[in-house]
């Protein structure tokens, strides 16, 4: 158990609708990270944010968004789901002791992860 | 174009062997360099993370080495166990551009009894 815990398991929804997935960190850690598994794309990263505010974005698409609330939970919220969104999402958290330096970055800790299936 | 490439594809040995994954990566320049375990629909988990000013990385009966002359990676496992067999993926971070994260399409390892 990595301590990250992300909710629900299993989301089954139609194309065109819009999704929630949630993530709590680890106590302590400051920087959530969204990424995104898919059979044909692999493993690919989403988007951190560090203690509130957006740090790095990477192949995210428009039509998702997420934010990190006060307590440091975070929240990616998917729209106008299409097929091809069907993927495992996990959520990583981590100290990030390293800061904005991207020379040195601490563990980072993966939840479970949520499988969405859009239909 | 940043890649990471990993081979082999699939991997199957016995129990109580070695092995060696592969990573080559054309990422210039990194920062770090991360190697993952990630079991079947389950979070990866991390075994090693090196910076580029790093030979080589130890945790338990992984061993991750890096060569940045010729940009590569390997993961040596020792001693395999039956909890071993899973996929192994390998993560280079650029220091600059769009992608922070560049992850390898892995390694399936599957170790027999």
């Amino acid at each position: 158990d990595s301590g990250v815990t992300q909710t629900p398991k299993h989301l089954i929804t139609a194309t065109g609708q819009r999704v929630t997935l949630r993530c709590s960190p680890r106590s302590g850690d400051l920087s959530v990270y969204w990424y995104q598994q898919s059979l044909d794309q692999g493993l690919q990263f989403l988007i951190q944010y560090y203690n509130g505010e957006e740090r790095a974005k990477g192949n995210i698409l428009e039509r998702f968004s997420a934010q990190q609330f006060p307590d440091l939970h975070s929240e990616l919220n998917l729209s106008s789901l299409e097929l091809g969104d069907s993927a495992l999402y996990f959520c990583a958290s981590s100290v990030d002791r390293g800061g904005t330096s991207g020379r040195w970055e601490e563990t980072q800790y993966f939840g479970p992860g949520t499988r969405l299936l859009v239909l | 174009k940043n890649q990471v490439e990993q081979s082999p594809q699939s991997l199957i040995i016995l129990e109580g062997k070695n092995c060696t994954l592969q990573c080559n990566y054309t990422v210039s320049p990194f920062s770090n360099l991360r190697w993952y375990k990630q079991d079947t629909g389950r979070g990866p988990v991390s075994l090693t993370i090196m910076t580029f000013s790093e030979n080589t990385k130890s945790n338990g009966r992984y061993t991750a080495t890096l060569d940045a002359d010729t940009k590569q990676s390997s993961l040596h496992i020792t001693a395999s166990q039956l909890s071993d067999s899973a996929s192994y993926i390998c993560v280079v971070s650029p220091t600059s551009g769009t992608y922070k994260y560049i992850f390898g399409t892995g390694t399936r390892l599957k170790v027999l009894a």
